[in-house]
């Protein structure tokens, strides 16, 4: 069974900077991978799939990369509505798996 | 656009069946290519997905290990909607439901969630 490890647990970041948030896995998952936002009070909400592919209508400063075990979702300039959980999913193989998340906090 | 509207009772006694229903427009539960999935997300659990029905040959489900034994996913063509229930709830299922779906590998749409409180 593949585990998805993010880090940090928690991210503090200020309005206009960069955010950048780790997901690795615990063995290849190829792009298999996926993003996702989750804002409190709201659905979950997909930003990357394919590792790097952006879903649709999402902001431009949001970005994926990586590939195998280590992928990065990236936030150019971080804005208020991006104080969130993030959460990585790999579809690779089954059983599919989520990481722990990440938390956006705003400083 | 697809859409997906859950139904279903906020509050559930202890011991007692927990049943919430995701309606679906703007897209078919009868597509091979597609599963519909059901999750909760708690503080102490994260989100963590709960399990699916897809169709087939007939209609096929998978289910979390842990809650595998106490769970039913049941899709209703006629309807266009499909099912969660849940037996012997405890405290511990206390969480805010999410039906999804999930297609390509990644779960594109989702359901406004619905809160669950098990208590007396």
């Amino acid at each position: 069974e593949i585990v998805l490890t993010q880090s940090p647990a928690t991210l503090s970041v200020s309005p206009g900077e960069r955010a950048t948030l780790s997901c690795r896995a615990s063995q290849s998952v190829s792009r298999n991978l996926a993003w996702y936002q989750h804002r409190p009070g709201q659905a979950p909400r997909l930003v990357i799939y394919d590792a790097s592919t952006r879903a649709t209508g999402i902001p431009a400063r949001f970005s994926g990369s990586g590939s195998g075990t280590e992928f990065t979702l990236t936030i150019s300039s971080l804005q208020s509505e991006d104080l969130a959980v993030y959460y990585c999913q790999q579809s690779n193989a089954w059983p599919w798996a989520f990481g722990q998340g990440t938390k956006v906090e705003i400083k | 656009q697809v859409q997906l509207q859950q139904s279903g009772p906020g509050l559930v006694k202890p011991s007692q069946t927990l049943s919430l229903t995701c309606a679906i427009s703007g897209d078919s539960i009868s597509r091979n290519d597609t599963a519909w999935s059901w999750f909760r997300q708690s503080p102490s659990r994260g989100l963590e997905w709960l399990g699916w029905t897809y169709s087939g040959s007939t209609y096929y489900n998978d289910y979390v290990v842990s809650v595998k034994s106490r769970m039913t996913i049941k899709p209703d063509t006629s309807k266009k909607q499909f099912s969660l229930q849940l037996n012997s709830v405890t405290p511990e299922d206390t969480a805010i439901y999410y039906c999804a779906r999930a297609r390509g590998g990644n779960f594109a749409y989702w359901g406004q969630g619905t809160l669950v409180t098990v208590s007396s």
